[in-house]
């Protein structure tokens, strides 16, 4: 099984345009989540799902969206992107939102935002 | 608010055994994760602390003390494969996760 895929594998955005980042698990995994991971840091928390139809606020919501549609796809979305979005996005799912669940993350999407 | 620290990087050798600490201060504590992540890619789980004590897990073990508020990663028998780093991770209510910083470990032959 391909697990946890996201798209795109990197891209150079404009400031002020915007994107939508796709993450896709085929584990049918209840819970999923949005991070950041800059230079030499930790992952921040930008908003999760715990199922289908809900969506919840991390550390860094602002200047992110998201939606969960169905139990596949988790898609996060810059309205108006910002230098200091640049980053890389990893995607993860578990299989309930429970505390000891372990957390799967897809490969990563790097983002320039010039 | 939620912090952890942990050290920033550790070397060590081949055949040796190693300690990663992280201390954390958060509200609404369920226990702690710890991840490895190889040259950016995809974090990979490692373990999960509720209660006290040690969990073992092959070459890999974790320690908690909620009391204390810490925990440590202990991995033996270093290969070179295990360089990487290492992020310690409060888990809270609905999964979520606050990470640590990590700790970039070396082993050298």
């Amino acid at each position: 099984t391909a697990g946890i895929t996201q798209a795109p594998t990197s891209q150079i955005l404009a400031a002020g345009r915007s994107m939508t980042l796709r993450c896709t698990q085929d584990m049918r995994h209840n819970a999923m989540y949005w991070y950041r991971q800059d230079l030499g840091l930790g992952l921040r928390l930008i908003h999760y799902s715990n199922t289908a139809g809900t969506t919840g606020k991390g550390e860094v919501p602002d200047g992110y969206s998201v939606s969960r549609a169905n139990t596949d796809d988790f898609p996060l979305t810059l309205a108006s992107a910002v230098p200091s979005q640049t980053s890389v996005y990893f995607c993860a799912s578990s299989t309930s939102g429970r505390a000891s669940d372990t957390q799967y993350f897809g490969p990563g999407t790097r983002l320039t935002v010039l | 608010g939620q912090s952890l620290e942990q050290p920033s990087e550790v070397t060590a050798v081949e055949g040796a055994i190693v300690q990663i600490n992280c201390t954390y201060q958060t509200s609404g504590f369920y226990g702690l994760s710890w991840y490895q992540q190889h040259d950016g890619g995809a974090p990979t789980f490692l373990s999960y602390n509720a209660l006290d004590g040690l969990e073992e897990t092959g070459r890999f073990s974790s320690f908690l003390s909620r009391s204390d508020s810490y925990g440590y990663l202990l991995l033996q028998e270093l290969q070179m494969k295990d360089s990487a780093s290492y992020f310690c991770a409060v888990a809270l209510q609905g999964g979520k996760l606050i990470f640590g910083q990590g700790t970039e470990l070396s082993v050298k032959p």
